[in-house]
């Protein structure tokens, strides 16, 4: 089964310094994967959906997917305090139609104003 | 943007104790999904289902039961909770021809 893992495990920034989150997977031809964000104590947020190598803009957030490294990449432009949350990548299910996401465990990142 | 509604919000059970857990979505969604959040485990799929009275096992089935009534409702129920279901849990939704899973708040269950 697909395997997902997120480093760093935590990461603290200041205010405006861009984050960068990191997401690799074991399978390589998955051909969806997305970002989530989930604050303290709530539910989870979609910010990036990406199906295919490259880059995807969504706002603030930047989703960089290279398959052939088994890496797709997190990068939050000018963070801000209510940012910190924890974030967390999910590959799709490779076959068939079934929308089974596989999570990672996240990365919490804490903004410093 | 999708609205997907869980009851309770939290809950309290005892060990041996029959837990219910509700979902309800009102966008018309084909796919409906229950997922468990764990500190070192992420988030596992237990259930989903993608037509009304009709569920399938995800990657962590045993000691739940899943049951799709309707299109808009999804309940989670565990017949006889215990210890180790401790944990929080997600509902989320999806539509058939798009690939982004909608999610609930959550509800928090303790079992003791």
């Amino acid at each position: 089964q697909q395997k997902v893992q997120q480093s760093p495990e935590s990461l603290t920034v200041s205010e405006g310094a861009m984050a960068s989150l990191n997401c690799t997977f074991s399978d390589r031809s998955s051909d969806n994967f997305r970002w989530y964000r989930q604050h303290s104590g709530k539910g989870l947020e979609v910010l990036v959906s990406i199906f295919s190598d490259g880059e995807k803009e969504e706002g603030s957030f930047t989703a960089h997917l290279n398959r052939a490294s088994l890496h797709v990449f997190l990068h939050i432009r000018e963070p801000q305090p209510s940012d910190s949350a924890l974030y967390l990548c999910a590959v799709g299910e490779i076959t068939g139609n079934t929308g089974k996401l596989i999570f990672g465990l996240g990365t919490t990142l804490q903004v410093q104003p | 943007e999708a609205a997907v509604t869980q009851s309770p919000r939290s809950k309290v059970a005892v060990t041996g104790g029959k837990v219910t857990l509700s979902c309800h979505q009102t966008n018309n969604h084909d796919y409906m999904y229950w997922y468990r959040q764990d500190t070192g485990h992420g988030l596992r799929l237990i259930h989903y289902s993608y037509v009304a009275d009709s569920t399938e096992k995800g990657d962590i089935p045993d000691g739940y039961k899943a049951s799709r009534p309707s299109q808009e409702n999804f309940s989670l129920i565990l017949e006889l909770a215990s210890l180790s279901q401790t944990a929080v849990y997600f509902c989320a939704s999806r539509d058939s021809s798009a690939e982004t899973l909608y999610f609930g708040s959550g509800t928090r269950l303790t079992v003791l």
